[in-house]
């Protein structure tokens, strides 16, 4: 069983500074993949960034990165340079390979704020 | 960019009455799921679906529900006998294979149980 865990309900920051939201996850399982969503107030699920858990690099889109621990089986989501649009719920995700068909397991989720 | 299309995007129903939820998943996709959200909280999996039959399910997933590919391009969410509770987003999401890659979510339909 795959557990993910968002320890921040919620966070705030002001526009064109930086914020760290935190994601811890638990699998037994080797192959896997780790994701965040964003949920705007339209509720719909946007995808914001993914990353493999065998490769060792850090996956980056643009302002997005992440800093992936794996001995800490810990996953957080960077984002720099915080602009108005990405006020959002934040979702962390995991997906284990195996005999799981696509199967995502999700965090709680985080509420961020963007001030002006 | 392809998109996963869902109908209606809100619909209200009475308690103990069934309702269908629509998707429509990206044509060359295979394996099809469905989620649930309760207001506020996270996203749960409800099941997930390939080869025109169930693969794995949640404990959510009872007797009550069911899922149907009908036509070769809807998939379908029913829902037999409505309860408050089961008042949620609803989203629909299709993967190109069984690794993850090109998984994508559609626009949700909110469903009001009164």
């Amino acid at each position: 069983a795959q557990t993910v865990t968002q320890s921040q309900p919620e966070m705030s920051v002001q526009e064109a500074e930086t914020v760290t939201l935190s994601c811890t996850y638990d699998t037994s399982e080797s192959n896997y993949y780790l994701f965040w969503y964003k949920q705007p107030p339209s509720r719909q699920m946007i995808l914001v960034i993914r990353q493999e858990a065998y490769k060792q690099q850090n996956a980056t889109e643009n302002r997005f990165s992440v800093n992936f621990q794996k001995a800490a089986k810990s996953f957080s989501l960077k984002i720099s340079d915080s602009q108005l649009g990405d006020t959002a719920m934040y979702f962390c995700a995991s997906y284990a390979g195996g005999t799981s068909y696509g199967k995502l397991t999700f965090g709680q989720g985080t509420i961020l704020t963007v001030h002006p | 960019e392809p998109e996963v299309t869902q109908t209606p995007s809100h619909q209200v129903t009475q308690m103990g009455q069934e309702v269908i939820l629509r998707c429509v998943p990206i044509s060359n996709h295979l394996y099809f799921y469905w989620y649930r959200q309760i207001l506020g909280q996270k996203v749960e999996f409800l099941v997930s679906f390939y080869n025109n039959e169930i693969s794995e399910k949640s404990e959510i997933f009872d007797d009550q529900f069911s899922v149907e590919r009908p036509d070769g391009s809807n998939f379908t969410l029913k829902i037999r006998s409505t309860k408050l509770e089961d008042s949620a987003m609803y989203f629909c999401a299709s993967g190109r294979d069984r690794d993850i890659q090109g998984y994508t979510f559609g626009s949700g339909t909110r469903l009001t149980v009164v």
